[in-house]
């Protein structure tokens, strides 16, 4: 499968644990974006990377949740100290730069979501 | 004020009939547009773009306009398989040297036998 892939897709966690979540983009695409979906919600933007470097961050991003993409390639989401309204879907996403200006919609990929549940 | 507001729904029709949505938006320099679809617990997929000349995909047909800024989609002959949640989306354009989609919250449709 050459698709966005994220892991774990489900994690259920106790209220205090750490999480983390890993997105594999693919792999020509230095674009990668972070978005979390809440029940009844759209996806809201949470931060992007071009290439290593994380370029915005959304305020929804609390200094407990934390984005790191280290050589470029995967990226990883770490909550602190979980809580229970950080429960939601936690969407990846990725894309070429060759496609910003002709952008169309069809050429950001995204993976099918990590679910967390805090318990 | 939510960037992107939709009607939440739900739009609960008989297959064969006819549903419209709406949605606008409020930051008059957003570049493109365009209507996802979300299954329950699935990610979101690219439904169709929506273009001021107007758009029709097979049953899909999709409207904007700029001076009011508002989108529109409609849906003839609904089927089952429509049943699903609809996400307008608005790129924010291409500022900082990436396009940034802002997701409506959606409307949800329900079709029944």
């Amino acid at each position: 499968d050459t698709g966005v892939s994220q892991n774990p897709r489900h994690k259920i966690t106790k209220r205090g644990q750490n999480v983390t979540f890993r997105c594999d983009p693919i792999s020509e695409h230095n674009r990668l974006y972070w978005y979390r979906q809440t029940l009844g919600q759209g996806p809201e933007f949470l931060t992007y990377f071009q290439n290593e470097a994380q370029l915005e961050k959304s305020r929804l991003l609390s200094d407990r949740f934390s984005a790191e993409r280290p050589k470029g390639s995967f990226s990883t989401l770490e909550i602190q100290r979980t809580e229970q309204g950080d429960s939601a879907m936690y969407l990846c996403a990725s894309s070429l730069p060759s496609d910003d200006k002709a952008f169309s919609g069809n050429t950001i990929y995204f993976g099918e979501g990590s679910w967390l549940t805090v318990v | 004020r939510k960037e992107v507001e939709q009607d939440p729904g739900p739009f609960n029709v008989p297959e064969g009939a006819t549903v419209a949505f709406n949605c606008t938006y409020s930051n008059s320099a957003s570049q493109s547009f365009f209507w996802y679809r979300q299954d329950c617990r699935k990610e979101p997929k690219l439904l169709m773009s929506v273009y001021s000349s107007g758009n029709e995909d097979g049953r899909f047909t999709a409207q904007l306009n700029r001076a009011s800024q508002y989108i529109s989609l409609l849906i003839r002959d609904s089927k089952l398989s429509d049943s699903a949640t609809y996400l307008c989306v608005v790129n924010k354009g291409f500022s900082g040297g990436y396009n940034k989609l802002i997701f409506g919250a959606g409307t949800r449709l329900a079709v029944h036998p």
